[in-house]
């Protein structure tokens, strides 16, 4: 099936430092959507973004939707222990249905 | 708790044999997908309703695959013949189709056929 180009595929960080992960397409979506996903759990969602250029924030998370509205970045700052796990980027398509990205694996040491 | 709920959160079952999972999506939720994530990978669409009716249909949903819902509430997915292959999570999530479009996920079904 198809996914999104996700990067980085995973990130090794000390607690206290800022995280950027982003996402690129090569089809143009609607919304951008970014979840976290703990082990054995569903996707929670965490911010989405409805219109090109739009900057969002919720807490320490700020995500960017892109002007080309092919790509979308996730900003996390001052990480903390409870934000490891694995992120995921998904487009929302013209005809409703979300597409996925390859994910980044967050790992944050104490 | 109102949010997506699936059923069951674990399922191991002999290759060849029928299997059925259930998805309660978020009340008033008129659009409900279903998702199949393996190991390491992102989720990937497999269908979608709005109400009652079947919208899209991944290619990755084969003839063993098929999803009802019936009254434009819950919805069931039937895997029929399960093959090793079929070994993932199945998850479902649900948004409305105006307004809040965000979608929400259940806990997922996690499938381990032997």
């Amino acid at each position: 099936g198809q996914q999104l180009n996700q990067s980085p595929q995973s990130m090794f960080i000390q607690e206290g430092e800022d995280v950027s992960m982003n996402c690129t397409s090569s089809s143009i979506f609607n919304t951008w959507l970014w979840y976290k996903q703990d082990p054995g759990e569903g996707p929670v969602l965490l911010i989405a973004l409805y219109k090109a250029g739009e900057l969002t924030s919720n807490g320490r998370l700020t995500a960017q939707f892109g002007i080309t509205r092919k790509d979308s970045f996730l900003n996390i700052s001052a990480s903390i222990p409870s934000d490891v796990g694995i992120y995921f980027c998904a487009g929302r398509t013209n005809t409703d249905k979300l597409i996925f990205g390859t994910g980044t694996r967050l790992q944050v040491f104490p | 708790d109102t949010g997506v709920s699936q059923n069951p959160r674990h399922k191991i079952t002999k290759r060849g044999q029928n299997v059925t999972f259930r998805c309660d999506p978020i009340s008033e939720h008129n659009r409900l997908y279903w998702y199949r994530q393996t190991l390491g990978q992102g989720p990937e669409f497999l269908t979608y309703f709005q109400n009652e009716a079947q919208l899209e249909k991944s290619r990755l949903l084969s003839d063993r695959f098929s999803a009802e819902r019936p009254k434009g509430s819950f919805s069931t997915l039937e895997i029929q013949r399960t093959e090793q292959g079929d070994s993932a999570m199945y998850l479902c999530a649900s948004s409305f189709t105006t307004g809040s479009t965000e979608a929400f996920f259940g806990q997922g079904t996690r499938l381990t056929v032997v």
